[in-house]
């Protein structure tokens, strides 16, 4: 919704780094957030980013560029449990859309 | 622990029969949220409540209803099901600041046939 755009798919290594692109559109921007949603589970809070830059939380970080309208969620040190759908989300005009997920695959 | 608790976990059930999902959180959060979520399209909002007695519509709230009649309980109501509503409903709370993270429950899954 709200043409959020990330990738259906991506597959990796254990042991990578995977990073997950995000576009949004800009105007009426109130903030950025990345979820992670197990199969058959319920989505869970991974960050959230109103201004522009990288912010660390141990293996996973998100970044935000407000002007391009950009962000991305990257996994360091990826392991088999970081398998894994990870939902971008916009918050804008203060309502809160959905991205239709990105399918993470870690393989051994 | 701080949960949102939906009910039931999955549920199959035939076209135009009333049907009821509950969910309740427990953190004294305003804002509720019910969710649907199918393959390739994400999450798409239903309605949500700012607090209770106050509810509004979603992007897809044709076909639910739902009430607030308290601030822990916010009910999904399908009164007359159809197979295009066959999905995973997943229900969300949050405190009433707009950037504060969503609380999901753990969703249910609903076939009608």
């Amino acid at each position: 919704g709200q043409n959020i755009d990330q990738p259906t798919e991506m597959t990796a290594t254990e042991g990578a780094i995977v990073q997950i692109n995000c576009t949004y559109q800009t105007s009426g921007f109130n903030g950025l957030f990345w979820y992670q949603q197990h199969a058959g589970e319920a989505p869970t809070f991974l960050s959230y980013n109103v201004l522009d830059g990288l912010e660390e939380k141990g293996r996973f970080s998100s970044f935000l560029s407000r002007s391009k309208g950009y962000s991305y969620l990257l996994l360091k040190e990826l392991q088999m449990k970081d398998s894994a759908s990870y939902l971008c989300a916009e918050l804008n005009d203060y309502k809160l859309s959905f991205g239709a997920g990105t399918t993470v695959t870690v393989r051994a | 622990e701080a949960q949102v608790t939906q009910n039931p976990r999955y549920l199959i059930t035939v076209t135009g029969k009333k049907l009821t999902v509950t969910c309740s959180q427990n953190m004294n959060h305003e804002y509720m949220s019910w969710y649907r979520q199918d393959p390739g399209l994400g999450l798409r909002q239903i309605y949500y409540s700012m607090n209770v007695e106050v509810t509004d519509k979603g992007d897809v709230p044709e076909g639910y209803k739902v009430s607030r009649k308290e601030k822990r309980n916010f009910p999904l109501i399908l009164e007359s099901p159809s197979p295009n509503q066959t999905s995973l409903y997943f229900c969300a709370s949050r405190r009433s600041s707009y950037n504060s993270p969503l609380h999901f429950g753990n969703g249910t899954r609903l076939t009608v046939t």
